[in-house]
Parts: C-alpha cells; structure tokens; sequence
C-alpha cells in the first residue's frame, strides 16, 4: 500500500516564476492538507480539499492556489516566486466520514522549493 | 486565538537520559492534540490524545494530556541517536478543518 507520495522532491525556481507541486494521497483517503514549513519551524497550514473544493485556507496569499482531482490527487500552485517562498512543502492526507476528517494526517516526503 | 506552544526549543542530551518534552496550548473547542517526529523530511505519526490521565505509550515513548492545565507531555526513555529529531505537537481544534502546530523540539541525542 503506497504512502503519501510528492513530486518532484526538490525544485529550484527564480524570483517571480511559477510552480506547480504534485501529491497522491494515501490510498483509502479522500482529503489531502497542504503545508509550509520553513526551516526551523513547525508546519504552517495552507488549505485542504476535499471533494475536489478547498474546504478551508490558512493566512497565505492568492498566489497561492490548489486543485484536486477526481481521484483525490491534488496540485499546489504558486504564482509570482518570492524568495521567501523557499520552503518545504509537505502534503498530508485523510479520511473524511460523515462529513467528519479524522484527526490523523499521513504526511508525504515533502518538495523542497528553492527560490534564487 | 488557538495556539500551540513547545518547549525546550532546542534539548541536547547524552543515550541513556531520559528527556520529557513539553507541549502548551490555548483552545476554544480542543478536539485532540497529536505528537509527530519529523527527521529528515515528513513528520511520521506518534500518538493521538483525546481524553485526560490516560498514558498513551509505544515502547520508550509515552505521552499524556492534561486538559485541565492544558498541556501534554512526551516522555522518551533510554534515548538513542535515532531519536534525534524534531518532534511536533499539533493540536486539532475542533474545527475540523486543520491542524495548529507547535514551532517543535529538536532534541539531539548524542553518542
């Protein structure tokens, strides 16, 4: 049973640039939770989707955006590259029941954005 | 506003001590609150807690929640090298939406 998994793993992008980072979720899970994490600090929420809608946002700007497809894998976009983009990106996923998400999120080995 | 707060920041100490971390928070409607230990790259799961004063244990690990004083604590026994990591608190608001995170603890065992 594949994990989490991301693509691609690292990514080198110039100022202004953009970029599209990949994750299939764990298979059973219909939920997928993306995050930043820049280094030194924990994960800092971006959004989640499920049902291929953005079911809630975190305090990041409209360059960043996300999609989700039928088969629950899920995209994150980020437009106009700032360096302070540079980060870890890690995707997480989970089961929604009875419009519930369980509490336990799998994470993905994660995409290591670099913006020069 | 719900907030997560950890503590030592940074914990460096020799195999065979005994570490127990700290994990604070503030909440309008708590949910659970989750351990995760981060090494290279994604966080790996440890342990979920819901309720107070019940151990939640897997081998040197152990956690436990105090919803009255609003803290959990992860207790690591007998540490070895590959327990150095960065272990994170993140707490499930109720919101059902996302999880809040705690900055970590990067604990460095040393031979």
């Amino acid at each position: 049973d594949a994990g989490v998994t991301q693509s691609p793993t690292h990514l080198i992008k110039t100022r202004g640039q953009q970029v599209t980072l990949r994750c299939s979720p764990k298979s059973g899970h219909d939920t997928v939770s993306w995050y930043q994490q820049a280094l030194g600090q924990g994960p800092q929420f971006i959004f989640q989707y499920y049902e291929e809608e953005e079911r809630q946002r975190g305090n990041f700007p409209d360059r960043f955006s996300g999609h989700q497809f039928p088969n629950y894998s899920s995209e994150l976009n980020v437009n106009a590259l700032l360096l302070g983009d540079s980060a870890l990106y890690l995707c997480a996923s989970s089961r929604t029941s009875g419009g519930w998400n369980s509490d336990e999120q799998f994470f993905g080995p994660g995409t290591r954005l670099t913006v020069l | 506003e719900d907030k997560v707060v950890q503590s030592p920041l940074s914990l460096v100490v020799h195999e065979g001590d005994t570490v127990t971390l700290n994990c604070s928070y503030e909440v309008t409607n708590f949910r659970s609150l989750l351990w995760y230990k981060q090494e290279k790259k994604a966080p790996t799961f440890l342990f979920m807690l819901t309720s107070s004063g019940i151990e939640k244990k897997s081998g040197r690990l152990s956690s436990i929640l105090d919803k009255k004083e609003l803290f959990s604590i992860l207790n690591i026994t007998a540490t070895q090298t590959g327990d150095s990591a960065i272990y994170l608190c993140a707490l499930n608001a109720g919101n059902n939406r996302k999880l809040i995170w705690g900055l970590g603890t990067s604990l460095a065992v040393n031979p």
